[in-house]
C-alpha cells in the first residue's frame, strides 16, 4: 500500500516552461487536493477534487490547472511557470470529506519546484 | 481572517509532556478541531480531531474547553522525534466547508534533550 505518491520530488524550470506534477493514490479516496507551501508559511490550497470529473478552486488557483479523469490520479499543471511558483507542492487525499469525513487527510512527501 | 491562533514556537524537555494551545474563539457548532504535524519538510501527518469531548489516541490527547473556544494538544512523553510544526485547524466535518482545510503557520515545537 503506497499511499499518496508524488512525482517528481525535485524539479527546476525556466520561466515560461510548462510541466505537470503527478499525484496518485491507491486508497480509493474520493477527495484529492493540491497545496503549496512557501518558506516559513503554512499550506495554501490550490485546487481540489471530490471525484472523477469534478474539480474546484482553492485559495490560490491562478497559474495552475487540474483534471481528474480517474479516481487514482490528480495531476497539477503549470502552463507557463513563473518564479512566484517556486514552492513545495503537496498532494493530499481522503474519503469524501463532504459525506463521510473520517478526519484524516493523507499527504504525499512533496514536490520541490524551483522556477528560475 | 484566521480561524485559529497558535503560539509561533514552544520548547519542551524530552520525556516531559508537551502541551500545545490553540485558540479558536469563533468556532461554529458544526466545526471540528483537527491537529496535524509536519516533521521537517515532510508531508503533514494527521494526529487527532474532536468536537467537544476530550479525545485520546496512540499519539496524543486533545482537550477542548467546555465553551469550545480553545483546545490543547497533549503529547504525554515528548521525544526528539516529536520536534515538528503542529497545526490546529477548525473545519466542518461534512458539507462543502469540509473541502478546504486552512493550515496556518502552526507552532514550532522543539523537544530538547
Amino acid at each position: 500500500n503506497a499511499g499518496v505518491t508524488q512525482t517528481p520530488k525535485f524539479q527546476v524550470l525556466k520561466t515560461g516552461q510548462s510541466m505537470t506534477l503527478q499525484c496518485a493514490q491507491d486508497m480509493n479516496h474520493e477527495y484529492m487536493s493540491w497545496y503549496r507551501q512557501d518558506p516559513g508559511m503554512g499550506l495554501r490550497l490550490i485546487h481540489y477534487s471530490v471525484g472523477a470529473g469534478i474539480t474546484d478552486q482553492g485559495e490560490v488557483p491562478n497559474g495552475y490547472n487540474v483534471s481528474r479523469s480517474t479516481t487514482e490520479d490528480f495531476p497539477l499543471r503549470l502552463l507557463s511557470a513563473a518564479p512566484s511558483q517556486t514552492s513545495v507542492y503537496f498532494c493530499a487525499s481522503s474519503y469524501d470529506r463532504g459525506r463521510r469525513n473520517t478526519g484524516e487527510l493523507f499527504f504525499g512527501e512533496g514536490s520541490r519546484l524551483t522556477v528560475l | 481572517d484566521a480561524k485559529t491562533t497558535q503560539p509561533p514556537s514552544m520548547d519542551c524537555a524530552e520525556g516531559r509532556a508537551a502541551n500545545l494551545p490553540c485558540n479558536h474563539s469563533t468556532i461554529s457548532g458544526n466545526e471540528y478541531v483537527y491537529w496535524y504535524r509536519q516533521i521537517h519538510s515532510q508531508g503533514p501527518q494527521y494526529i487527532i480531531h474532536g468536537l467537544k469531548n476530550n479525545e485520546t489516541n496512540e499519539m496524543a490527547s486533545l482537550i477542548i474547553t467546555e465553551d469550545r473556544k480553545s483546545s490543547t494538544l497533549i503529547l504525554p512523553h515528548a521525544t526528539l522525534r516529536d520536534t515538528a510544526v503542529y497545526y490546529c485547524i477548525v473545519s466542518p466535518r461534512t458539507g462543502a466547508g469540509s473541502y478546504q482545510l486552512t493550515f496556518g503557520k502552526g507552532t514550532k515545537l522543539s523537544v530538547i534533550p
